[in-house]
């Protein structure tokens, strides 16, 4: 079935550091891959996806690219703040099989010192 | 923008009450989701439905029912509450139009059931 491995936590970086948060997949179609981020005692928002191989998306600084190659979709910040301190999940939409669902990555804390 | 709204965002419960977790979205979504998040477990789907009246189960459906009389509208209904699903609970909504199914979420409902 589908997974997703996403790097563990929690991570801890000062502001303006650079991030990068690890996300690989397996899937048995084409998926379409996503980043949410949840702010504490909020839902999950939205960060941004990629729906095909080489597309990147980006959002509020935050930039992932879709690898076919390596099955990865590493979410990527060049200067971090202490507003981004979250938990991010990484999760794909497999379009080969159950459409309607998606699989959820483990989830990374982030947190930010000024 | 998309726009889920959950009935309450935090809720106490006694053990054997039946409890009614009501969410509504208002982007004409087809698909919609109830999971439960809890720390180290992640995020555990309970039920789907792709259809009014329609529903299925997700990988949590035990101690749980669901309804969905109107497209907008999906319940989590606990038939007699346990302490064991005290829990944050996330309603998601997403339509197959946007080609990759991202799931929009609402503010998620602390529930404590004592």
């Amino acid at each position: 079935g589908d997974s997703v491995t996403q790097m563990e936590g929690p991570v801890t970086l000062s502001e303006e550091a650079c991030l990068t948060i690890n996300c690989t997949y397996t899937a048995t179609g084409y998926p379409s891959l996503f980043w949410y981020v949840q702010y504490p005692g909020e839902g999950l928002q939205l960060l941004l996806k990629a729906t095909k191989a080489d597309d990147k998306g980006s959002n509020k600084g935050f930039e992932a690219t879709y690898r076919k190659e390596t099955t990865s979709f590493h979410l990527e910040k060049g200067s971090v703040q202490v507003s981004d301190s979250a938990v991010y999940f990484c999760a794909l939409s497999d379009l080969g099989g159950s459409a309607r669902q998606l699989t959820f990555g483990s989830g990374t804390q982030l947190t930010v010192l000024p | 923008d998309v726009k889920v709204t959950q009935s309450s965002r935090y809720l106490v419960k006694r053990t054997g009450e039946k409890v009614f977790l009501e969410c509504v979205q208002d982007m004409d979504h087809e698909n919609m989701f109830w999971y439960r998040q809890d720390p180290g477990l992640g995020l555990r789907l309970i039920y789907f439905s792709y259809d009014v009246k329609m529903k299925e189960k997700g990988d949590i459906p035990e101690g749980y029912s669901v309804s969905r009389e109107k497209k907008e509208r999906f319940s989590l209904i606990l038939e007699s509450a346990s302490t064991n699903q005290t829990s944050m609970y996330l309603c998601a909504s997403s339509s197959g139009r946007t080609g990759s199914y991202e799931q929009y979420f609402g503010p998620g409902t602390r529930l404590t059931v004592t």
